[in-house]
C-alpha cells in the first residue's frame, strides 16, 4: 500500500513568495497532520484535521500559514508571503479511524523547504 | 505546554551492543509510541504502547510502557549499522488529542 505522498520533496524559493505544500494521506486514513522540524525546535504540529475538518490549528505558527482539506485525499499546507525563518522540514503524516489506533501517525518523507 | 524528556540525547556504541533510550512525562499518559527517522525521511512508527506495564517487542526492538504511567523505554538488541538513526517518542496524555514529541535520541554505530 501506498504510504502518505508529499511533493514537492524540495523547494527552495525566495523571500514574500508563495509557497504550498502538498499532501496525499493513507487511503481510509480520517485523520491529516502537519509538522514542521527544525533542529531548535524539533517536531511541531502545526494543525491537523478529522474527516477533512480543521480541529487545532493552535501550532500555525501566524497569519502567513493556512491549511485546506478539500477532500478525503488531499490537503495543502500554503505559506504566503515566506520568509527566512520558515525554512523547515515539512511533514504531513495520518492516522486510522480505527478505535485505539487512531493516535499511530503514519509520516510522509517531509518537504524540505528552503526559503532565502 | 507538556514535555517529554528523553534520553540520552546520543549515543555512540559499537556494533553488536544492546542500546537502552527511555522518555519521561511530568504527567501520566495513556498512549507512548516509538518512532525511528532515518536521514532524508519522516518519522517510522516502531512500536505503539497502550497499556501500563506492557512490553512490545518488534524484531529486536523491544519497548515498554512505564507502570507508573510516566515513562517508556525503547531498547534494541544486537545492533547493526541499519539501526542507525534519531528514535523519537511520542505521547497521549489523559484527555488529550495531540501527540507530544521527545527531542529525539541519536544512535551512531561504530562497525
Amino acid at each position: 500500500d501506498a504510504g502518505v505522498i508529499q511533493s514537492p520533496r524540495h523547494e527552495v524559493t525566495e523571500m514574500g513568495q508563495e509557497v504550498t505544500l502538498r499532501c496525499k494521506p493513507i487511503s481510509g486514513h480520517n485523520s491529516l497532520f502537519w509538522y514542521r522540524q527544525t533542529m531548535m525546535r524539533g517536531l511541531e504540529l502545526l494543525i491537523y484535521f478529522n474527516n477533512n475538518v480543521p480541529i487545532d490549528d493552535s501550532g500555525m505558527p501566524e497569519d502567513r500559514f493556512s491549511a485546506k482539506m478539500p477532500n478525503a485525499s488531499f490537503s495543502t499546507l500554503k505559506i504566503q508571503p515566506s520568509e527566512p525563518r520558515d525554512s523547515a522540514v515539512y511533514f504531513c503524516a495520518s492516522s486510522p479511524s480505527d478505535r485505539g489506533r487512531w493516535n499511530e501517525q503514519f509520516f510522509g518523507p517531509g518537504t524540505r523547504l528552503t526559503v532565502l | 505546554g507538556q514535555q517529554l524528556n528523553q534520553s540520552p540525547q546520543s549515543m555512540f556504541i559499537q556494533e553488536g551492543e544492546d542500546v537502552s533510550m527511555n522518555c519521561t512525562s511530568s504527567s501520566i499518559f495513556n498512549t507512548w509510541l516509538w518512532y525511528k527517522q532515518d536521514p532524508g525521511e519522516g518519522p517510522v512508527l516502531l512500536i505503539a504502547l497502550y497499556k501500563a506495564g506492557e512490553l512490545t517487542s518488534n524484531g529486536r526492538l523491544t519497548a515498554q510502557f512505564g507502570i507508573t504511567r510516566k515513562d517508556s523505554f525503547l531498547n534494541i538488541s544486537a545492533s547493526i549499522p541499519s539501526d542507525v538513526g534519531i528514535y523519537f517518542c511520542a505521547g497521549l496524555s489523559q484527555g488529550a488529542q495531540k501527540l507530544v514529541f521527545g527531542q529525539g535520541t541519536r544512535l551512531t554505530i561504530n562497525p
